[in-house]
């Protein structure tokens, strides 16, 4: 099975709606991450999480919110999307500061129409 | 400000040639630098890092980059490719308890 789970693998979904992003880990880490890929654009931060208790913004949280339901699951919520949010969805997690790699799921593909 | 520029978006090879993938990061302090790999349809994964020491560092799949602390770089080598590193490659350096990465360079392995 693998170490970090993401729900749903693709979603359309059309400008307006609330979708939430979910997910889960096997790893015991209490580091976790929001990103969003774009074509050309590399991945940016949109949420992290130090442990259950903390959350932090990253660079693109507008639009965004989360929720750690517990170590081991963060979700991601698109309070009313829009098609710019049309993007490749990457939850990751690290089992400390920087030093320590990051393991990726496999990604959300989401569409707004 | 700590950030990374990947020269080239896309990078052509011919199978079994060598191939360097660049990166460039700006820092004003120590740093730490990666490199990430992304298969089709795959989440990233590490190939190899530098923290400190041995400026050349080798990672998974024949990998190996080189910190270079004067000309800010740490670009990524390989001897002889494969089509199986048909991939992605993100550059990222460490910012405080972040990583920051760049846009990607993307590997095409020409038969």
């Amino acid at each position: 099975d693998a170490d970090v789970t993401q729900t749903p693998r693709n979603r359309i979904t059309k400008t307006g709606k609330r979708i939430m992003l979910e997910c889960s880990q096997t790893k015991g880490h209490d580091r976790m991450y929001w990103y969003r890929q774009d074509p050309g654009l590399g991945l940016r931060l949109i949420y992290y999480s130090f442990d259950v208790k903390d959350i932090n913004k990253g660079e693109i949280s507008d639009g965004y919110s989360v929720s750690r339901q517990a170590q081991a699951k963060f979700s991601l919520s698109l309070e009313s999307a829009i098609p710019n949010q049309t993007a490749l969805y990457f939850c990751a997690t690290s089992g400390g500061g920087p030093v320590y790699e990051q393991y990726f799921g496999p990604g959300t593909r989401l569409t707004v129409t | 400000a700590q950030s990374v520029t990947q020269l080239d978006s896309q990078v052509p090879v011919f199978e079994e040639a060598p191939v360097e993938l660049r990166c460039n990061y700006s820092s004003s302090v120590s740093v730490y630098l990666f490199w990430y790999v992304q298969y089709p349809n795959q989440g990233l994964q590490l190939l190899l890092k530098y923290l400190s020491g041995s400026t050349l560092v080798k990672g998974i799949n024949g990998f190996e980059a080189e910190f270079n602390k004067s000309q800010t770089s740490f670009h990524l080598r390989k001897p002889s490719v494969h089509i199986s590193d048909t991939a992605e490659y993100f550059c990222a350096v460490s910012k405080g308890d972040k990583i920051i990465f760049g846009k990607g360079t993307r590997l095409h392995i020409l038969p």
